[in-house]
């Protein structure tokens, strides 16, 4: 079946690092674009980053251009997330989603359609 | 960047009766970009409504999105037990950004 999950959270002290990874299965990875989207606790949802499905297009919110870097190995059908220079701000949960292409009376429209579970990110002294 | 405000911040109901859930964008926003989710508690969020109109696959009926511009709206004609949850809308216009959420509760 169609799955995504998470992997690679943690407590980390501010300024430092730590790699997301998202490992996807039960479908055709190369073929979709990826996103991460993250939720500090109480709040609602924060898109992060998205890539094309060939890896030759990213793009970041302003709160973490810079600083995190989104990239794939679809040979590996999994999705990363380097966080660098992690903030309090960045506290929270980072979930991956599959970008779906959807065909409607001759129109493309998208969503994102698979989400995983997420791996909590803490950043905390 | 495009800013989506949702309202109401909460909207208590009972079965039955019918909620609209409103998104209103800080820019015009194409119909073709604007998409709904809905998130119950601990669990990762479900597409409902893409193109503003389009139900995704397995969606009731009784759910409907509307709206064009800067205006839309998430309808829920009925509501059922499974429904309260929390809503977002989000546009893919100009970069990728969510509303803050509409929690639906029940009364």
């Amino acid at each position: 079946q169609v799955q995504l999950a998470e992997s690679g959270g943690g407590v980390v002290q501010p300024g430092r690092s730590l790699r997301l990874s998202c490992a996807a299965s039960g479908f055709t990875f190369s073929n979709y674009g990826m996103h991460w989207v993250r939720q500090a606790p109480g709040k609602g949802l924060e898109w992060v980053a998205v890539i094309w499905y060939d890896g030759t297009n990213k793009y970041y919110a302003d709160s973490v251009k810079g600083r995190f870097t989104i990239s794939r190995d679809n040979s590996k059908n999994t999705l990363y997330l380097q966080l660098n220079s992690l903030r309090a701000e960045d506290t929270g949960v980072y979930c991956c989603a599959r970008e779906e292409t959807m065909l409607r009376g001759g129109y493309y429209y998208y969503g994102m359609d698979v989400w995983g579970q997420g791996t909590t990110v803490t950043v905390s002294s | 960047e495009i800013v989506l405000t949702q309202s109401p911040g909460t909207l208590s109901l009972s079965p039955g009766e019918r909620a609209t859930l409103s998104c209103r964008a800080s820019q015009s926003v194409s119909s073709s970009f604007l998409v709904w989710y809905q998130q119950k508690p601990g669990q990762a969020p479900r597409l409902l409504i893409f193109g503003a109109s389009n139900r995704a696959t397995g969606i009731p009926d009784r759910f409907s999105g509307g709206g064009s511009g800067t205006d839309f709206t998430l309808t829920i004609s009925r509501l059922e037990p499974e429904d309260f949850a929390v809503y977002y809308c989000q546009q893919y216009g100009s970069s990728y950004t969510f509303g803050q959420g509409t929690r639906l509760e029940i009364k």
